[in-house]
């Protein structure tokens, strides 16, 4: 069973730093590009960032109100994907989903999400 | 960036009927487009990917179709666990975008 669990979430300052984790299971998560998607309170759902699987060399993409203040990484496994967020900011206050992306005949689709982890930027 | 923009942004139904929504694109995006369905608190589950293919398990009464810019999601008969949020997404191009969503009440 495909399983994705994230961790790590909580209050962070403004200009504060914070890394979130997933733990992948029921599956060579090596393979697969795996996502971060996210979703401020009550409002809709806005993609983050991106880390390609191994054999694209885990290369990765971001949305741009993340680039050069988030940065996702997987440990040497792949068994866990991270998200290190630098100089935070209010408007980064959401839940954090880790999300699975399937490869099926070119199409690459977000096919399974973890249960999410709130991150909350506040003074 | 490509804008995804669903309509209606909520409806109310009732249990039986057959419930369609939409999704346009600001400009082409072939069928790279998925649909997600998210209750509330919980996270979201995909339900259709290349437009028109259901997920793995996703029961048939859910439908997908268009290509270009103009798609739509159809309930063939809505079910009380139907009722929640609808989001489309593309993934033709970066960033990838989705769109603002359709709330299904009873």
């Amino acid at each position: 069973e495909v399983q994705l669990v994230e961790s790590g979430g909580g209050l962070v300052q403004p200009g504060g730093s914070l890394r979130l984790s997933c733990a992948a299971s029921g599956f060579t998560s090596s393979d697969h590009y795996m996502d971060w998607v996210r979703q401020a309170p009550g409002k809709g759902l806005e993609w983050v960032a991106r880390s390609r699987n191994k054999a694209n060399s885990y290369t990765t993409e971001y949305a741009a109100s993340v680039e050069g203040r988030f940065t996702i990484s997987r440990d040497d496994s792949g068994n866990s994907l991270y998200l290190q967020m630098n100089s935070l900011k209010s408007e980064d206050t959401a839940v954090y989903y880790c999300t699975r992306v399937d490869i099926i005949s070119g199409h690459y689709y977000f096919a399974y999400w973890g249960q999410g982890t709130l991150l909350t930027v506040s003074s | 960036d490509i804008q995804m923009t669903q309509s209606p942004s909520s409806l109310s139904a009732s249990v039986g009927d057959r419930v369609t929504m939409t999704c346009r694109a600001s400009q082409g995006i072939s069928k790279y487009l998925a649909w997600f369905q998210q209750k509330p608190g919980k996270a979201p589950k995909c339900l259709i990917y290349g437009a028109s293919s259901l997920h793995s398990g996703v029961p048939s009464k859910f439908s997908g179709s268009g290509s270009g810019t103009d798609f739509t999601l159809t309930i063939s008969s809505l079910q009380p666990e139907d009722f929640a949020t609808y989001y489309c997404q593309q993934y033709n191009s970066y960033p990838l975008t989705f769109g603002g969503g359709t709330k299904v009440e009873i």
